[in-house]
């Protein structure tokens, strides 16, 4: 079945730093993918999307392309703050049958100032 | 704002007490889905309404489920609490169909505790 795989965590940076967390999964076909944020206490949050292969998603300076060469979605931001602090899923929409979200297990990201 | 409500955003149950928890949208999506999320781990898809069809998840227990009166609201029902069943639900939505956007709008969440 579909399945996403994110870098284990959790992540520890200081402010300012260059964020990678990686992202791969594996899918039938080309199926749109996501990175949500959930803050302490709180739901998740749609940070940025992909729909197609070569798609950049950005949002509030994180980045992601749809790399459907690697499989790869990986979420990118070039200096990071101490509000980036939170976990962040990688996840995938199934294309066939019941069209439904495939999370990975999520990043625990801390940001140290 | 359009949005996903959940109330309340803390419960707290006795084990085997039933409970029920309430989720709201302003968004007008045909679709609503709820997750059950435990610490440190991604939501769990429990089940999700298709407009007024219920789908099910081959893994979700018997003691857990749903009802959908209207298109805004949703409804978890756990019928006999136990100590497993402490997590976070999630309630979220979405717009489905041709003129979808597919994306999932998720509400802050209830937190369950099981004494």
């Amino acid at each position: 079945g579909d399945s996403v795989t994110q870098m284990e965590g959790p992540v520890t940076l200081s402010e300012e730093a260059f964020l990678t967390i990686n992202c791969t999964y594996t899918a039938t076909g080309y199926p749109s993918l996501f990175w949500y944020v959930q803050y302490p206490g709180e739901g998740l949050q749609l940070l940025l999307k992909a729909t197609k292969a070569d798609d950049k998603g950005s949002n509030k300076g994180f980045e992601a392309t749809y790399r459907k060469e690697t499989t790869s979605f990986h979420l990118e931001k070039g200096s990071v703050q101490v509000s980036d602090s939170a976990v962040y899923f990688c996840a995938l929409r199934t294309i066939q049958g019941a069209q439904k979200l495939v999370f990975g297990q999520g990043t625990r990201l801390t940001i140290n100032p | 704002d359009a949005m996903v409500i959940q109330n309340p955003r803390y419960q707290v149950t006795q084990f085997g007490k039933p409970v029920t928890l309430s989720c709201s949208q302003t968004l007008n999506h045909n679709v609503m889905y709820w997750y059950q999320q435990k610490s440190s781990q991604a939501p769990k898809l429990l089940f999700h309404y298709y407009d007024k069809d219920f789908n099910n998840e081959a893994d979700t227990p018997d003691n857990f489920q749903s009802r959908r009166p209207n298109t805004s609201f949703c409804f978890l029902d756990i019928r006999s609490p136990g100590l497993g069943d402490a997590a976070m639900y999630l309630c979220a939505t979405s717009r489905d169909g041709l003129a979808g956007t597919h994306e999932q709008f998720f509400g802050p969440g209830t937190r369950l505790t099981v004494l």
